[in-house]
This record gives C-alpha cells, sequence and structure tokens, in this order.
C-alpha cells in the first residue's frame, strides 16, 4: 500500500519551454504533498507544500512563479515549471503523506530528471 | 535554522556491520526517519524514530536519543545491494512537518 506514482520519469526538452510534472497517490487520500529537488550528490532540499484545495507553500528562494503548483484533489498534486532553463536541470521529487496530522507516512515517487538543453 | 550533520562517505565489507551517525539541531522535532537512496532512484523508507531507544527491523536498526540530538542506523550483515545513500531526515514540529533532510551518507560495500 501507499504507492505514490511520479510522471514522466525523465524530460529532456529545450530552454523556454514549460514542463509539467505530476504526482499521484495511488491508494490514498493525501490532503498534503511534498516537492523536492536534488542536485548530484546532494540532499533533497524542500520546494514546496502543496496542500489540497489552497495555495500551495513555497520555502524561502523558490519563485512562485517559476514553479507553479496546482494540487486540484486528494490524489494529484502537479509541479510545471515554466520558461525552463539549463540551470532548471535536477532531479525532482514527490512525496504524499498518508494519514492525518504528524502519524502520516511520507511516501515518495521514483522521481523526474530533468535535462535542459 | 535546521541542520543535520551525517559522515559524507563510509566503506564497509561485505558480511561485517557499519553504523551511520547522525546528529541534528532543528527548532522542532517529531520523529527522526531513515531512508535509503540508490543513486538516481527516489529515497524509501528504512525506519521512523520517536522515542529515544533501539527500534530493529531485521538487519536494519535505528536509535534514537533526543537530549544529545543524536541517531545511528546500524546496518548487519552487509550485502553489495546495501551500496546506496543513507538520508536521515528530522519531521519537523513547525508549518507542514514537513521532513527535512541531512546530506546523506554514501555507502560503499566491498567484498
Amino acid at each position: 500500500g501507499a504507492v505514490v506514482s511520479q510522471h514522466p520519469s525523465r524530460v529532456i526538452c529545450k530552454s523556454g519551454t514549460s514542463v509539467k510534472i505530476e504526482c499521484r497517490s495511488l491508494d490514498f487520500q493525501a490532503t498534503t504533498m511534498f516537492w523536492y529537488r536534488q542536485f548530484p550528490k546532494k540532499s533533497l532540499m524542500l520546494m514546496a507544500t502543496s496542500n489540497e484545495g489552497s495555495k500551495a507553500t513555497y520555502e524561502q528562494g523558490v519563485e512562485k512563479d517559476k514553479f507553479l503548483i496546482n494540487h486540484a484533489s486528494l490524489t494529484l498534486s502537479t509541479l510545471t515549471v515554466t520558461s525552463a532553463h539549463p540551470e532548471d536541470s535536477s532531479f525532482y521529487i514527490c512525496s504524499a503523506r498518508s494519514g492525518a496530522g504528524l502519524g502520516g507516512a511520507q511516501h515518495f515517487g521514483d522521481g523526474t530528471r530533468l535535462s535542459i538543453l | 535554522g535546521q541542520n543535520i550533520d551525517q559522515p559524507t562517505e563510509m566503506t564497509a565489507t561485505e558480511g561485517a556491520i557499519v553504523q551511520i551517525n547522525c546528529t541534528y539541531q532543528t527548532s522542532g522535532f517529531n520523529g527522526l526517519f531513515w531512508y535509503q537512496q540508490h543513486a538516481g532512484e527516489a529515497p524509501t523508507f528504512l525506519s521512523y524514530n520517536v522515542l529515544d531507544g533501539l527500534e530493529e527491523k531485521g538487519r536494519f536498526s535505528s536509535f534514537l536519543s533526543r537530549s544529545k540530538g543524536y541517531s545511528y542506523l546500524l546496518l548487519k550483515e552487509l550485502q553489495m545491494k546495501d551500496s546506496a545513500s543513507y538520508l536521515c531526515a528530522v519531521r519537523l514540529s513547525t508549518g507542514a512537518n514537513n521532513l527535512f533532510f541531512g546530506t546523506g551518507t554514501r555507502l560503499t560495500v566491498i567484498p
């Protein structure tokens, strides 16, 4: 149980393209989803917290207009990297929390490797 | 601010035991997690401690001392497939109670 599906797994595109990444909780409802970014040999850095039906909460230094987050249902959150540039190339990982409050565990998707040429 | 320290790299021999330490200083604490991450893949959950003491789960055990801000992950009977990065993460008590990750320890298991 508690499977998180992330799609696509890999994207290679030209600079200036907008890229949408989907994160789905397959067998549970997730009121909260998290988006992380990871550079090679570095740890996961939280970008934003996505709450169903409300605006996402962004971490300091993360551009809201650059990284658009939509959490339209209890099982789907999307991250759109708008007008992507080479410096946006990274490994993006979503995570969904099952259960309410602190008792819910965080389950991770398989990640999306984004390469901007 | 938040800070988690782990050794960057460790090497151990197949069949041996290895202990990966983690120290943390965070503005709040609601549990400590250990994840395993193979290169290019997402983290997979290994263990969770919220109270002091040892949690054992097969070949993996994790220990927590909240007063010392210290945890360790113990891996027994090491196998080649255990070569991976091991991430220590603290669940914060502020905001959305998200996980704050350390930089990870890259473990290499040699024959």
